[in-house]
């Protein structure tokens, strides 16, 4: 019974390299939505994503972030020219479809990526 | 911007102890209203997802209710336990405007458990 995986868990980068983390959904979902938790604060919404479709990224720095969910393959969150403020987990949840009348939208969460940028 | 605000903070009881927080949220527009248990070092894992007004729900010692038109949820821990020990979550869900579909957290609610 595969949940969510997310790897790599553990990210070291420089300031100025790029980190990329990915996120495999359970398996059948196919909406899949990225959290960042900062120090000391919550879980914020980052993106939320549908197979080959950006649903809402208002919760995405404008600058440096992407995310996609390709067809095939897993979901990744880009992170180009890192910065200090980066540091943080990043946490990928999935659900079965989109909150839509009774269907089950529960999202399930993956471990997280703790990044650091040193 | 949603707000969603848990009280209290953090919380420590005694083993055999029953305890409660409070998840205040929006009360217009409202969708769903979840809770999530975390614990440290793992990830959310939620415990209940909850749509209509005056809804209880019940997972072995842990309840939970649900006021829309007031906005406001209640966690319920009857004899906590150590295992008990984590963070609860509760995450709004909305039909309104730019935040349809996505979660809406608060800051959570600790808590410790002393055996």
């Amino acid at each position: 019974n595969a949940g969510v995986m997310q790897n790599p868990r553990h990210l070291v980068r420089r300031r100025g390299q790029e980190a990329r983390l990915r996120c495999s959904p359970v398996k059948g979902h196919s909406h899949v939505y990225w959290y960042r938790q900062l120090p000391e604060e919550g879980l914020k919404f980052m993106v939320y994503l549908q197979k080959e479709n950006i649903i809402d990224e208002s919760g995405m720095p404008k600058e440096r972030f992407s995310a996609e969910f390709p067809k095939e393959g897993p979901s990744i969150l880009r992170i180009q020219q890192v910065v200090r403020g980066d540091s943080a987990a990043y946490f990928c949840a999935s659900s079965l479809t989109f909150p839509s009348g009774t269907a089950t939208y529960e999202q399930y969460f993956g471990p997280g990526t703790r990044l650091t940028v040193t | 911007i949603l707000n969603v605000e848990q009280s209290p903070q953090s919380l420590h009881v005694q083993e055999g102890d029953s305890t409660n927080f409070t998840c205040s949220f929006p009360s217009s527009n409202f969708y769903a209203l979840h809770w999530y248990r975390w614990e440290t070092a793992k990830s959310p894992e939620a415990l209940f997802v909850m749509t209509l007004n005056g809804d209880e729900k019940k997972k072995g010692r842990i309840s939970a209710t649900l006021n829309t038109k007031e906005g406001y949820s209640y966690l319920y821990i009857k004899g906590s336990q150590p295992e008990d020990s984590a963070t609860y979550l509760c995450a709004f869900l909305t039909t309104g405007g730019t935040s349809y579909g996505k979660l809406t957290f608060g800051q959570g609610t600790i808590l410790t458990v002393h055996p």
